[in-house]
């Protein structure tokens, strides 16, 4: 299975600072099959970026994606304080569709 | 827009089976196949399968091949994740979304206790 290892495990910034987060995959991604979700305490995850680097509806355009192949990374421009929650990407291109392991967004 | 409504949370003893329901309403139903993911308490998401909800065809993570069945009802737009012989690593949350990740259940606390 495509294992994905997602760092830091915990960033901790300020609001209105830029955020970098990172995803590593042990196999390629096929297709760029990349999404990455947020996660508050007590909701599903919401879908922020498909395919690496596309924008679901309704996101704003502070949240962009990208890499390709093994390596992928989610940029926030300027945090938001809704913007704290944990990240996870998942890869969706082979079975089983992975997920890393997370990055936890706080405030510093 | 897209909703999905899972069935409330189950107390279950080790050794039994679930059975978590997944209504879907604002889209077409059979267009979109149905995934199913779990969260241990403070764990990452765990994906565990995925049915075609217009022909039925499953796909299970090995790690749950031969434990775990997906069904759907058409007539009613639900999809449904059994989970037989419970063990306490079993305790999760789990969740059902549209392939896509547009829309998710809000998710169904299954509780492994003897």
């Amino acid at each position: 299975e495509n294992v994905l290892t997602q760092s830091p495990g915990t960033l901790s910034l300020s609001p209105g600072e830029r955020a970098t987060l990172s995803c590593r995959a042990s196999q390629s991604v096929s297709s760029n099959y990349l999404a990455w979700y947020q996660q508050k305490p007590g909701q599903a995850p919401r879908l922020l970026i498909y395919g690496a680097s596309s924008r679901a509806t309704g996101i704003p355009d502070r949240f962009s994606g990208s890499g390709s192949g093994t390596d992928f990374t989610l940029t926030i421009s300027r945090l938001e304080p809704e913007d704290f929650a944990v990240y996870y990407c998942q890869q969706y291109g082979s079975s089983p569709y992975t997920f890393g392991q997370g990055t936890r967004l706080e405030i510093k | 827009q897209v909703q999905l409504v899972q069935s409330g949370a189950e107390v279950k003893k080790p050794g039994a089976s679930v059975k978590v329901s997944c209504k879907a309403s604002g889209y077409s139903f059979t267009n979109y196949p149905m995934e199913w993911v779990r969260q241990a308490p403070g764990q990452r998401l765990e994906w565990m399968g995925r049915i075609d909800t217009g022909n039925g065809d499953t796909g299970y993570s090995q790690r749950f091949q031969g434990r775990v069945t997906f069904t759907r009802d058409t007539s009613t737009s639900t999809a449904y994740m059994e989970l037989s012989s419970l063990g306490f690593e079993d305790t999760a949350v789990y969740y059902c979304f549209r392939q896509g990740g547009v829309g998710w259940g809000q998710g169904t606390l299954v509780t492994v206790s003897s």
